[in-house]
């Protein structure tokens, strides 16, 4: 167990729709990252968050959107959802925004139908 | 650009043979270089980490050394177990913007 919590940990969802991936980092790390992992792009870093401010953004959609709230967890908003983006999302955590360990969670399973 | 390219998988062996899984970046600047181990239904973990050139990562038996000449990083271990199998992921982090790219992952199968 890493100590990152990730819910939910199955999302169906259609088309079109809207949903929010929630991740708690391990206590006392300030820095978060999301990831996506298909089966066609293999493992894609998204964005990174310090202490509330981004910090790299990496193969994020448009259409994706993440913060970091003042309590350290961080939300992952994805939009007008289509059949692509089903795959498993990753957060990860670390204790600054440089640190070479990052922790990951169990990960978000997201199914669009 | 950056990218990190990795052998296909999936690889098989017999518990106590030697394995190799490659891995070569192409990368502006000098990354920082991983690899990551995924055991099935779990989130990645960091397996062992490189710095800088020819600096050696090892951990729980496996080894990998940062060649820039040849920008490679492969990873090896002299006797694998049936608990390795899981898959592999070799990974880059540029040092600046902090990006980091992942390789699409091996699989290994270690049968007894």
């Amino acid at each position: 167990d890493s100590g990152v919590t990730q819910t939910p940990k199955h999302l169906i969802t259609a088309t079109g729709q809207r949903v929010t991936l929630r991740c708690s980092p391990r206590s006392g790390d300030l820095s978060v990252y999301w990831y996506q992992q298909s089966l066609d792009q293999g493992l894609q870093f998204l964005i990174q968050y310090y202490n509330g401010e981004e910090r790299a953004k990496g193969n994020i959609l448009e259409r994706f959107s993440a913060q970091q709230f003042p309590d350290l967890h961080s939300e992952l908003n994805l939009s007008s959802l289509e059949l692509g983006d089903s795959a498993l999302y990753f957060c990860a955590s670390s204790e600054l925004p440089d640190s070479y360990e990052q922790y990951f969670g169990p990960g978000t399973r997201l199914t669009v139908t | 650009g950056n990218s990190v390219t990795q052998m296909e998988g999936p690889v098989t062996l017999s518990e106590e043979a030697f394995l190799t899984i490659n891995c070569t970046y192409t990368a502006t600047g000098y990354p920082s270089l991983f690899w990551y181990v995924q055991y099935p239904g779990e989130g990645l973990q960091l397996l062992l980490k490189a710095t800088k050139a020819d600096d050696k990562g090892s951990n729980k038996g496996f080894e990998a050394t940062y060649r820039k000449e040849t920008t490679s990083f492969h990873l090896e271990k002299g006797s694998v177990q049936v608990s390795d199998s899981a898959v592999y992921f070799c990974a880059l982090r540029t040092r600046t913007g902090n990006q980091f790219y992942f390789g699409t992952g091996t699989s290994l199968t270690v049968i007894p």
